[in-house]
């Protein structure tokens, strides 16, 4: 089975603080992505990387940053913690095609909480 | 901007009813579209997805139906059971390996 697995299920942070959430995959997948879940707003791209130390910003990477030294886990990061980024952090990974896609399996997710 | 957006967030029905959710996209040009199930405290996981070549998809108890003309994707569930109470999205593709989610719509399931 694929395995997308996240460091953290819960997480709470003081505002300013930086935040590492970390996240490991085990089927060698090329592709790998940061989303945000908030109700009413689905998921939202933070970041994507398409291959290790490659990164792309994805529709909302604004106060986020990225790190992928190694294939299989990459990290986004909250250089200072804010309250508006208590959220949902759901981690996905993908295999890369050329021409078609193919579907991107989901971690448990980290639910983030900052005062 | 591509979006993808859901008519109803809330669906309720009674066990052994078909469920069916609705998803309208805006990019006529997306060309592979995907459901997938969220169950609380959990990550979303894959039911079933359809190419823009196609018009419908069956998979187990789940069919996926889409209209080009009128921009619009459906999925229905047969003979729906209390375990498929949960979030329900759908998405397109949004460029390089990339997907564009809709909002959501919850599916709560009554014996």
């Amino acid at each position: 089975d694929v395995k997308v697995t996240q460091s953290s299920r819960y997480l709470v942070k003081r505002t300013g603080e930086k935040v590492f959430l970390e996240c490991v995959q085990d089927m060698d997948h090329e592709n790998m992505f940061w989303y945000r879940q908030d109700p009413g707003l689905g998921l939202r791209l933070i970041y994507f990387s398409y291959d290790v130390k490659m990164k792309e910003k994805g529709d909302i990477p604004e106060g986020y940053s990225v790190s992928r030294e190694k294939k299989e886990r990459f990290s986004l990061i909250l250089e200072s913690a804010s309250t508006n980024q208590t959220s949902m952090y759901l981690c996905a990974s993908s295999t890369a095609t050329l021409y078609f896609y193919n579907e991107q399996f989901f971690g448990p997710g980290t639910r983030l909480t900052v005062l | 901007g591509e979006s993808v957006g859901l008519h109803l967030p809330t669906l309720s029905v009674q066990e052994g009813d078909n469920s069916i959710i609705n998803c309208a996209y805006s990019n006529s040009a997306s060309d592979y579209f995907i459901w997938y199930k969220q169950e609380s405290g959990k990550g979303p996981q894959f039911i079933i997805d359809i190419r823009s070549n196609m018009d419908k998809r069956q998979g187990q108890r789940v069919t996926v139906l889409l209209n080009k003309t009128v921009k619009h994707l459906s999925l229905q569930i047969a003979a729906t059971q209390p375990g498929d109470s949960a979030v329900y999205f759908c998405a397109e593709k949004g460029g390089f390996q990339k997907l564009v989610f809709g909002t959501g719509t919850r599916l709560l399931v009554s014996p």
